[in-house]
């Protein structure tokens, strides 16, 4: 049963605090990790999708890194403020000897951001 | 920018009736999805669909659910006869190609509750 972990399970910060978490994933038959921002009574909204080990990729004050060896992604918030409070998705695709899979999501991180 | 519309946003049904949780893509999508999440539990995969055909689908997806494009722009979940552990909100999203290496679009859910 291939499984996707994320920790923690919830964060909260102060307004300003830099934060990451992680994604921990199969390190075999590796294709794609995406990573999508879940506010409440919104829809997951994508952030990055990942193919290549080493992978880091930016968008604003929001980062993230691949290692697909060791099965790992981290995401990293930079300054958090009130509006990154929301549940952070990761989710793994397999690769099944050339093609991919589905996604298969982690439980999410939860993080509040106090003003 | 263009968005994954879900309706209705709540839908309430005796056991044992049928429901149609509709979903209208993005319109130069060609892959579509249906996730859930049961309260608590991880976003689970549930079938996609490309050129009016099902490409894949989980274990969960059995006899009781069928999909449709019965026209240019929506796609429908069928569930035949609910069960109580049908409840659990349901995810439409969309993509333009495979689900591999690009971010899917996901729109807002239904939160279905069987009664």
């Amino acid at each position: 049963i291939l499984n996707v972990e994320q920790s923690p399970q919830s964060l909260h910060v102060q307004e300003g605090d830099s934060t990451n978490f992680t994604c921990s994933f199969p390190s075999s038959n590796f294709y794609a990790l995406h990573w999508y921002r879940w506010e409440t009574a919104k829809s997951p909204e994508a952030l990055f999708v990942m193919t290549l080990n080493g992978d880091e990729k930016k968008k604003g004050r929001i980062s993230a890194t691949l290692n697909t060896k060791e099965g790992y992604s981290y995401l990293y918030i930079k300054g958090s403020q009130p509006e990154d409070s929301a549940t952070y998705l990761c989710a793994f695709v397999v690769n099944y000897g050339g093609s991919q899979g589905n996604l298969i999501f982690g439980k999410g991180t939860k993080l509040s951001v106090k003003p | 920018e263009p968005e994954v519309t879900q309706t209705p946003s709540h839908q309430v049904t005796q056991m044992g009736q049928e429901v149609i949780l509709r979903c209208v893509p993005i319109s130069n999508h060609l892959y579509f999805y249906w996730y859930r999440q049961i309260l608590g539990q991880k976003v689970e995969f549930l079938v996609s669909f490309y050129n009016n055909e099902i490409s894949e689908k989980s274990e969960i997806f059995d006899d009781q659910f069928s999909v449709e494009r019965p026209d240019g722009s929506n796609f429908t979940l069928k569930i035949r006869s609910t069960k109580l552990e049908d409840s659990a909100m349901y995810f439409c999203a969309s993509s333009e190609e495979e689900n591999s290496n690009q971010p899917q679009h996901f729109g807002d859910g239904t939160r279905l509750s069987i009664l």
